[in-house]
């Protein structure tokens, strides 16, 4: 069982719909990453998190510690939005931290 | 700043053959990630550095090595090509652990 999992995998949508993407952990954590990835490109990192909200334009992403559990959500969504989105934190295994992935949700937004 | 840099873009390797995949980056970031992802797959860690003079394996180390002499570059060297190392490798630097991550755009290698 993976120790971060997203939901859902897949997610189509029309534009203008308001996005909403899981990430659940099993253990503790000091802070959780979210990443853009778009088809054929890059990763890019959307927000670093340790506790409460972030905005930035459109996305806001929500994290709460004691429920272990993150969100990311998009506003008034646009094509340009399709992408995988993948949640990332720190999981420490015997005393080192890795960055342990989840399973990516794949954001597909119809015009 | 030119954040992370991966060269090169691409390669095509026959079997057998090694090469170094180059990462670089100008921000002084202590942590360094070399990941690997196949075709609709997602990232797994081949290798992990804390900083200069310090290495790990990660989940997928085997047919691959790295050093790190300085803090700025993260080689990742590929002994005897496999056809199975086909994928597009990402190198990633972080201040710490819990700090932004800064990806390299990517180096798309092919073994055949």
């Amino acid at each position: 069982k993976n120790e971060v999992e997203q939901s859902p995998q897949n997610l189509t949508a029309q534009e203008g719909e308001f996005i909403t993407i899981n990430c659940s952990y099993s253990v503790g954590i000091s802070a959780l990453h979210w990443l853009q990835q778009h088809p054929g490109g890059g990763i890019v990192s959307l927000f670093m998190l340790s506790s409460g909200k972030k905005k930035h334009g459109r996305l806001i992403a929500t994290i709460n510690i004691q429920e272990k559990h993150s969100s990311l959500h998009i506003t008034a969504s646009h094509p340009r939005d399709s992408a995988v989105y993948i949640c990332v934190t720190p999981i420490s295994n015997f005393g080192n931290e890795k960055l342990t992935f989840g399973t990516g949700t794949r954001l597909t937004i119809i015009p | 700043n030119a954040g992370v840099t991966q060269t090169p873009k691409f390669h095509i390797l026959k079997i057998g053959q090694s090469m170094t995949l180059q990462c670089t980056q100008d921000m002084n970031h202590n942590y360094m990630y070399w990941y690997r992802q196949d075709p609709g797959m997602g990232l797994k860690l081949i290798y992990y550095s804390v900083g200069a003079g310090i290495t790990d394996k990660g989940e997928v180390p085997n047919g691959y090595n790295v050093s790190r002499s300085t803090t700025e570059d993260f080689p990742l060297r590929l002994e005897l090509a496999a056809p199975s190392q086909t994928s597009v490798y990402f190198c990633a630097s972080s201040w710490v652990h819990n700090s932004p991550l800064h990806f390299g755009n990517g180096t798309r290698l092919t073994v055949t």
